[in-house]
C-alpha cells in the first residue's frame, strides 16, 4: 500500500534560515510527487511537482525539491525562509495519498 | 476565474441529521475527490471520481456517500453524521486524473455535536 511519511511535525525557524522538510514514500510503481502548501486560513495550493526528468524541481516562491529514487525521498528545500512562509506543508504521492503535514513557523 | 467552490464553509449540526456539502468546479476537470483533514493525520481521501457516474472509495469512506451526476459537481453526503466526522473537508479536482495536480476548494469546517 502507498504511504507517505513526513518526518517533522512542527519546524520553527528564524527568518533567513535554511529549510529542509523530509518526505519519504512507499510505493512500488511509478510515482508522481507533489508538495502542497496551506497558508493560515487558506486552501491547499501546489508548491511544486515531479513527474519525470530532472530530479531537482523548482517551484514557486524559491522552493525546490529533489527526488532521490534510491532513497524513496522527495525533500523540500528553501535556502532562506521568510516570515510569509509560515504555513503547513504536505507531501503527496500520485495525488491521492498525503503525508501528515509539517507545520512551519518562521519567526521574524 | 478557475476555481473549486464548496458550500457551506462552516456547519454545526447534531448527530444523525443528514447533511450535504456541495462541491463544484468550473475547469471541466474529469477527476474530483473529497478529503478530510485532521490534526496529525494530514489529508485522507474519502471518495474520488474519475468521471461522471464513476466513483470509488478512498481510504476513509465509512459514513459518507457521494454522487457524480454532472461533471462539474461532486457532493458529499453524510446520511447520519456522528461526532467522529467533525473535521475540515476539502474538495479537489484535476484534469488528467489522480496523477495530476489537484486544485482545492476553500474547505468546509464541520462540527457534529
Amino acid at each position: 500500500a502507498q504511504s507517505v511519511s513526513q518526518h517533522n511535525h512542527h519546524v520553527i525557524l528564524s527568518e533567513a534560515a535554511s529549510l529542509e522538510l523530509g518526505c519519504n514514500y512507499s510505493y512500488g510503481g511509478t510515482v508522481n510527487l507533489f508538495w502542497y502548501v496551506q497558508y493560515p486560513g487558506q486552501h491547499l495550493q501546489l508548491l511544486l511537482k515531479y513527474f519525470s526528468g530532472d530530479p531537482l524541481v523548482k517551484g514557486i516562491k524559491g522552493f525546490e525539491a529533489e527526488f532521490i529514487k534510491s532513497k524513496f525521498s522527495f525533500n523540500l528545500r528553501k535556502p532562506s525562509v521568510q516570515w510569509s512562509d509560515t504555513a503547513e506543508y504536505f507531501c503527496a504521492v500520485n495525488a491521492g495519498r498525503f503525508g501528515a503535514g509539517t507545520r512551519l513557523t518562521v519567526k521574524p | 476565474e478557475a476555481q473549486v467552490t464548496q458550500n457551506p464553509r462552516y456547519l454545526i449540526t447534531v448527530t444523525g441529521k443528514k447533511l450535504t456539502v456541495t462541491c463544484s468546479q468550473n475547469m471541466n476537470h474529469e477527476y474530483m475527490s473529497w478529503y478530510r483533514q485532521d490534526p496529525g493525520l494530514g489529508l485522507r481521501q474519502i471518495y474520488y471520481s474519475m468521471n461522471v457516474e464513476v466513483t470509488d472509495k478512498g481510504d476513509v469512506p465509512e459514513g459518507y456517500k457521494v454522487s457524480r451526476k454532472e461533471k462539474r459537481n461532486f457532493p458529499l453526503i453524510l446520511e447520519s453524521p456522528s461526532p467522529n466526522q467533525t473535521s475540515l473537508y476539502f474538495c479537489a479536482s484535476s484534469d488528467r486524473g489522480f496523477v495530476d495536480t489537484q486544485y482545492f476548494g476553500p474547505g468546509t469546517r464541520l462540527t457534529v455535536l
